[in-house]
């Protein structure tokens, strides 16, 4: 699993298996949380986010789950194909730098590794 | 539409010199950000820029300045560069506004080395 300061983490799976990606956020305040997905050489893409007045979202092959009790975030990621081998990261929304709407601190990620 | 544009790619530097790392959004977002990427620390906000006119510091501002030149671009400039700031950069934009925050997209990075 991620908890935002901690070195990378790795989780291996097999292809076909489901993946679960987790992440201790730092800010009981924070509101809004997203998944990122990075792979070699590009920028974060963004997979699915969440408000804090949810606690599951659904997309298509995955699904964050959010415990705001114990400041808890995972991604699950059903059906794991060798295309969703990437460095994933979770970022919360905080207002620690200002701004009507605050800013995203992203956790240090986790790297998926998918075996055929 | 591109999304994110950042130029360049890849950069090598002496101690000492300057720079402008370019960036560009055509979604016609409020709001835009610079980050830097090392192993091991995840991504950290260097500047934003809430909307056009506006910036501000962010977690690691010191050593960089920032211009929002207009709404589509946001600029990173490093007056003196120093081997610290070896990095990967990204620029990123958001819709943000009226007080909630959506989704980040994200350029291709620009990868800044400093020798």
């Amino acid at each position: 699993g991620e908890s935002v300061g901690l070195h990378l983490p790795t989780l291996s799976v097999q292809e076909g298996d489901n993946s679960i990606i987790n992440c201790a956020y730092s800010n009981s305040a924070s509101d809004y949380f997203i998944w990122y997905k990075q792979e070699s050489g590009k920028g974060p893409q963004f997979i699915i986010d969440i408000r804090s007045n949810m606690d599951k979202r659904q997309g298509q092959r995955v699904t964050v789950l959010l415990n705001k009790t114990v400041k808890h975030l995972s991604l699950q990621i059903a059906a794991t194909q060798p295309g969703d081998s990437a460095v994933y990261f979770c970022a919360e929304n905080t207002r620690n730098y200002g701004g009507s709407q605050g800013n995203l601190i992203f956790g240090k990620g986790t790297k998926l590794s998918v075996k055929p | 539409n591109a999304g994110v544009t950042q130029t360049p790619k890849f950069q090598v530097l002496k101690t000492g010199q300057s720079m402008t790392l370019q960036c560009a959004q055509d979604m016609n977002h409020n709001s835009m950000y610079w980050y830097r990427q090392d192993p091991g620390m995840g991504l950290r906000l260097i500047y934003y820029s809430a909307s056009e006119g506006t910036t501000d510091k962010g977690e690691v501002p010191n050593g960089y300045n920032v211009s929002r030149l207009n709404k589509r671009e946001f600029s990173l400039r490093l007056e003196s560069a120093a081997p610290s700031q070896t990095s990967v950069y990204f620029c990123a934009s958001s819709v943000a506004g009226s007080g909630n925050n959506y989704g980040y997209t994200f350029g291709s990075g620009t990868r800044l080395t400093v020798v």
